[in-house]
């Protein structure tokens, strides 16, 4: 079974700084792959960014970027230069196994201030 | 191209009540899910099916049924609805089953059952 933790409940940011978000996750697979969705008020799920768990190097997506760290189970979220389009909830999310079953965790909101 | 599609936005049902729930793809993927979100959780999954003409039970079945009609097309099925079942539901569809593949999400259904 696989699990997925995110202790930050909410967090928030000042417009163009620098944020980090947490997630922690469990699984006794050896070939798995993470996930960050953004769910804006709209409900929309969008994914932000994807790492597979045999690549060392982080994943990056513009100004989304991942801190991998493996043996730690610990897979954050950095956002740099913030936006108010960013504030949204923001699931971290594990999938594992032979099957696409996505395991969530519960969410942070993140705010976005000026 | 729409996407992930869902009908309807939003519902209010009586307990007891049956519906259906109509999800449609038009990315020729493979894969389709159906997932439940609730306040203060994640994303749970509910049921999948991996390819035309299969369906597995995911995380939380009970009360639940799918129908893959066809390929773009993923059904769910409340038979006798229950206040519990008063969530947001959110279709996915994704290339194919394996674990790496991106789930592709749509716009979700707001059920209230009174």
């Amino acid at each position: 079974a696989q699990t997925v933790t995110q202790s930050q409940p909410e967090m928030s940011v000042q417009e163009a700084e620098t944020v980090t978000l947490s997630c922690t996750y469990d699984t006794s697979e050896s070939d798995y792959y993470l996930f960050w969705y953004k769910q804006p008020p709209s409900r929309q799920m969008i994914l932000v960014i994807r790492q597979e768990a045999y690549k060392q190097q982080n994943a990056t997506e513009n100004r989304f970027s991942v801190n991998f760290q493996k043996a730690a189970k610990s897979f954050s979220l950095k956002i740099s230069d913030s936006q108010l389009g960013d504030a949204a909830m923001y699931f971290c999310a594990s999938v594992a196994g032979t099957a696409s079953k996505l395991t969530f965790g519960t969410g942070t909101r993140l705010q976005v201030t000026l | 191209n729409a996407g992930v599609t869902q009908t309807p936005k939003f519902q209010v049902l009586k307990t007891g009540q049956s519906m259906t729930l109509q999800c449609a793809q038009d990315m020729n993927h493979n894969s389709m899910y159906w997932y439940r979100q609730d306040p203060g959780m994640g994303l749970r999954l509910i049921y999948y099916s991996a390819s035309e003409g299969t369906t597995d039970k995911g995380e939380v079945p009970n009360g639940y049924n799918v129908s893959r009609l066809n390929k773009r097309e993923f059904s769910l099925r409340l038979e006798s609805a229950a206040p519990s079942q008063t969530s947001v539901y959110f279709c996915a569809s994704s290339w194919g089953p394996q674990p790496g593949d991106t789930q592709y999400f749509g716009p979700g259904t707001r059920l209230t059952v009174l």
